[in-house]
């Protein structure tokens, strides 16, 4: 089944570290992106990239990090700088250009604790 | 600026209809999405719509009026697996998606 996987699904970390949650699809799309869901906020873009070897930092991409070396990943770094990184991060892919209508499909999501 | 307004809290009952309404902002407009999230699980796209009107699938439909900058969800026959949280996302004039705070509906029996 075409999908997309993030992992971990809970991950915990010590203020200072850095730490990588993984984004995979199979669906062959080529756009991806990163999003962060906070209580009481819309989604906010973190990065996305549109095609391998190239990314855009979205609204907040201050604290973050991210590759796009193959088609079918997209890691997001969350560094030491990220002054506030407990949330829930979302990975998402879309078909950019078939009929624009940008349907995102996401993953399960991974939810980042700082202790 | 750029703003999409949702109530944040709505409450039906099972087997009943409920509408979710969605005020937008935004510079540009390239179309309005609906998704549906449960809590704790990702978004799963419902509707979408560019050209006013209302557009019906199933139990769910979703409406637009372009000059008002607004839309609803339509939820019919309502159940207990609708209660999840909408989101009103609306495509900007750079393809850039903006998203609401969303909407939570619970459903009582």
């Amino acid at each position: 089944d075409g999908g997309i996987t993030q992992s971990p699904k809970y991950l915990f970390r010590k203020e200072g570290q850095n730490v990588t949650l993984s984004c995979e699809q199979n669906l062959n799309h080529d756009a991806m992106y990163w999003y962060r869901q906070d209580p009481g906020q819309g989604l906010r873009l973190i990065y996305y990239s549109q095609i391998v070897n190239d990314f855009q930092k979205g609204d907040i991409a201050e604290g973050y990090s991210v590759s796009r070396e193959k088609k079918e990943s997209f890691p997001l770094t969350v560094t030491s700088a990220q002054k506030n990184p407990t949330a829930f991060y979302l990975c998402a892919s879309s078909i950019p250009g078939q009929g624009n209508t940008g349907e995102l499909f996401f993953g399960e999501g991974s939810r980042l604790t700082v202790l | 600026g750029q703003n999409i307004d949702q109530p944040t809290e709505m409450t039906a009952t099972e087997g009943a209809i409920v509408q979710i309404n969605c005020t937008y902002q935004t510079s540009g407009f390239n179309g309005l999405f609906w998704y549906q999230q449960h809590a704790g699980e990702a978004p799963t796209f419902l509707s979408y719509n560019v050209l006013d009107g209302l557009e019906e699938k199933g139990r769910f439909s979703s409406f637009l009026s372009r000059s008002k900058g607004y839309s609803y969800l339509l939820l019919k026959e309502l159940q207990m697996k609708d209660s999840a949280s909408y989101l009103c996302a609306v495509l900007d004039s750079n393809y850039q998606l903006i998203w609401g705070a969303g909407t939570k509906l619970i459903i009582k029996p």
